[in-house]
């Protein structure tokens, strides 16, 4: 089945700790996006990425980074430098003018 | 400053009856506008969209209605089912510099009720 793959769908991260979000799309995307989902809130974009090799920050990109070394593959790195970084983070692969996402991985920090 | 409002952080519906989520937004480039259902702990699942050369878009029970001068969208949901109950996002997008830009508002939370 072609899809967005999210995993894992829970992660707990130590403070101090870099965690990477796994992100695999097989929908043949040139395009890849990174949001985060806070209560209450609207998605909120961290990185994209419209071609492989090449990305773009977001408008909350401070604390983490990615990497695009394959269309299939947009992994997120939450780094220590996040202050906040307990949320549910959504990767999203987009065909034209449309976003389609993954089940999402809820990360906590304990 | 939110570009893309939904004013109605909750709605409940009676079974059988019309749902109807409403959207606003203040950039006039926005030229693409989706609606997204999302159950707790899960993605955001593609419902309708429509552009902006267009005022109304069906799909089955949800049809999106788009009125461009007062910057306003709707999705109507008819009949409602309790299977419809979740978070409902509009979001807009625009082409920029840098690809495709989308912008999602807070969301409506709709509960239908048996």
């Amino acid at each position: 089945d072609g899809g967005i793959t999210q995993s894992p769908k829970y992660l707990f991260r130590k403070e101090g700790q870099n965690v990477t979000l796994s992100c695999e799309q097989n929908l043949n995307h040139d395009a890849m996006y990174w949001y985060r989902q806070d209560p209450g809130q609207g998605l909120r974009l961290i990185y994209y990425s419209q071609i492989v090799n090449d990305f773009q920050k977001g408008d909350i990109a401070e604390g983490y980074s990615v990497s695009r070394e394959k269309k299939e593959s947009f992994p997120l790195t939450v780094t220590s430098a996040q202050k906040n970084p307990t949320a549910f983070y959504l990767c999203a692969s987009v065909r034209v003018a449309e976003a389609f996402f993954g089940q999402g991985t809820r990360l906590t920090v304990v | 400053d939110q570009q893309v409002k939904q004013n109605s952080p909750s709605l409940s519906v009676q079974e059988g009856r019309i749902s109807i989520l409403n959207c606003d937004y203040t950039n006039s480039m926005f030229d693409y506008f989706l609606w997204y259902k999302k159950y707790p702990a899960e993605g955001p699942t593609f419902l309708i969209s429509i552009s902006s050369i267009k005022d109304k878009n069906e799909d089955g029970r949800f049809t999106v209605f788009l009125n461009k001068s007062a910057k306003h969208l709707s999705l109507h949901i008819v009949p409602s089912q309790p299977g419809d109950s979740a978070v409902y996002f509009c979001a807009a997008s625009v082409r920029a510099n840098y690809g495709q830009n989308f912008v999602f508002g807070p969301g409506t939370r709709l509960s239908v009720l048996p």
